[in-house]
């Protein structure tokens, strides 16, 4: 079965550091999506990818970056973590950027101290 | 003021009881979602929506364009139900989605 995965599904991490958070999706679809999620706050959308080599920015995107070197994978990567990182973290894809259905990943809890 | 306005923001019900959440937005929307978040976090796609309703199994989404409005239905709740619904509707103008805070649901036996 097509799946989405995520890891590390849970991290701690010192402020500054640099950490990798890896999605993986065997959909075959073009779109991808990274959200955080902190409490009092809806999904709020970091990073988004259309097909590869294509990323935009979303809502939130200060201190994140993506690439997109192949249709399966878009890692995120925090430069230099901070405090205010600490969130879930999902990935998402879809097929189609309008009415396709969403698949989410499991999410990556960070905590960085 | 939120794009998308979720209400209530939790409800409390006995097993068995109708419910109803519903999600107003104030944007022109391609479409909207309805989503599913347990406790432990995992999100599942309930729905999607453009116009009309939708049912699958004891959930009915619905959804009223000129009314910019939309609303999920359980019947015969059961505990298993209890998780966060979230409302996330496609914006036409950008072609991004706009999320609501969510209505967490706690069905009691």
């Amino acid at each position: 079965d097509a799946e989405i995965t995520q890891s590390p599904r849970h991290k701690i991490t010192e402020t500054g550091r640099q950490v990798t958070l890896a999605c993986h999706q065997t959909w075959n679809h073009n779109n991808m999506f990274w959200y955080r999620q902190d409490l009092g706050h809806g999904l709020r959308l970091i990073h988004y990818s259309y097909g590869v080599q294509d990323t935009n920015k979303g809502e939130v995107s200060d201190g994140y970056s993506v690439s997109r070197s192949n249709t399966e994978d878009l890692p995120l990567t925090l430069e230099s973590a901070a405090s205010s990182q600490t969130s879930v973290y999902f990935c998402a894809s879809s097929e189609s950027q309008i009415t396709g259905e969403l698949f989410f990943g499991e999410g990556s809890r960070l905590t960085v101290l | 003021k939120n794009e998308v306005e979720q209400s209530p923001q939790n409800l409390t019900a006995q097993e068995g009881e109708f419910i109803t959440i519903n999600c107003s937005y104030s944007v022109g929307i391609s479409a909207l979602h309805w989503l599913q978040q347990h406790p432990g976090g995992g999100i599942v796609s309930l729905f999607m929506l453009s116009s009309g309703k939708k049912k699958h199994g004891r959930l009915i989404a619905t959804i009223n364009i000129q009314e910019k409005h939309s609303s999920l239905h359980i019947t015969a709740s059961h505990p298993r139900d209890s998780a966060v619904y979230i409302c996330a509707v496609f914006m036409d103008s950008n072609y991004q989605l706009i999320w609501g805070a969510g209505t967490k649901l706690i069905i009691k036996p």
